[in-house]
């Protein structure tokens, strides 16, 4: 079991907007902006689409923002392209100052 | 534009150690902390622990003694060492590259993978 709580699958439609959650507790996602959101194609390395809770990175699409209230996280993608169907993970600072991941959420474009 | 390469052993007999090397090319080591996180569909992603560039190892607790880790920047390498693995230790590990002890900005870069099996 995952230290944060994702939701196991999302789906939407091309066109459509869906968020991902992550939930954890004030030891982490409450108590620190320091969320972090990946998508990881199948067989490949996650790759960093938003960090610092709402920021991202250099050449990651504005389809792509993440919000933050109390101990939930969210990601959300706007504007859903088949190219977005992917796994996507959270992840978290910890006050014992380890990096908690999320279980991952597979995101079905339909 | 950075790139991390994991390389080591495919195969590791139970209760010996999982020896596993990260290269870092296209950019420099400084200022940077270097991970190392592993992946299994049992247990997600899970982060093992990392080491900023001029040394200073931090661990997940959760591996105890087990993992070592060490860094040479001169050869713009850093190494992970877990001991007495067992099964369990089977995973995708990933070298993958911070910018902030507390993870502000996420983990930006990641090798590519490599598969270690116990």
């Amino acid at each position: 079991q995952s230290a944060l709580t994702q939701p196991a699958s999302v789906s939407g439609s091309r066109g459509q907007s869906i968020t991902i959650s992550c939930t954890g507790t004030s030891n982490d996602v409450g108590g620190y902006t320091y969320v972090a959101w990946y998508q990881q194609f199948s067989g490949k390395a996650p790759k960093l689409v938003i960090y610092d809770v709402n920021n991202r990175p250099s050449g990651v699409s504005n389809r792509f923002s993440g919000s933050k209230s109390g101990n939930t996280a969210t990601l959300t993608i706007s504007g859903l392209q088949t190219e977005d169907e992917a796994d996507y993970f959270c992840s978290a600072y910890n006050i014992r100052g380890i990096l908690l991941f999320g279980g991952g959420t597979k995101l079905t474009v339909l | 534009q950075v790139q991390l390469q994991e390389s080591g052993p495919g195969l590791v007999k139970a209760s010996e150690t999982l020896s596993l090397t990260c290269t870092v090319s296209g950019g420099s080591m400084k200022n940077y902390y270097w991970n190392w996180i592993r992946q299994t569909p049992w247990k997600g992603l899970e982060w093992m622990g990392n080491l900023f560039y001029s040394g200073n190892p931090n661990h997940n607790p959760s591996l105890g003694s087990r993992i070592s880790l060490s860094i040479d920047e001169s050869k713009k390498q850093f190494h992970l060492k877990l001991s007495t693995v067992s099964a369990a230790d089977t995973a995708v590990y990933y070298c993958a590259r911070s910018r902030n002890v507390l993870f502000r900005y996420g983990v930006d870069v990641w090798g590519q993978g490599t598969t270690v099996a116990v």
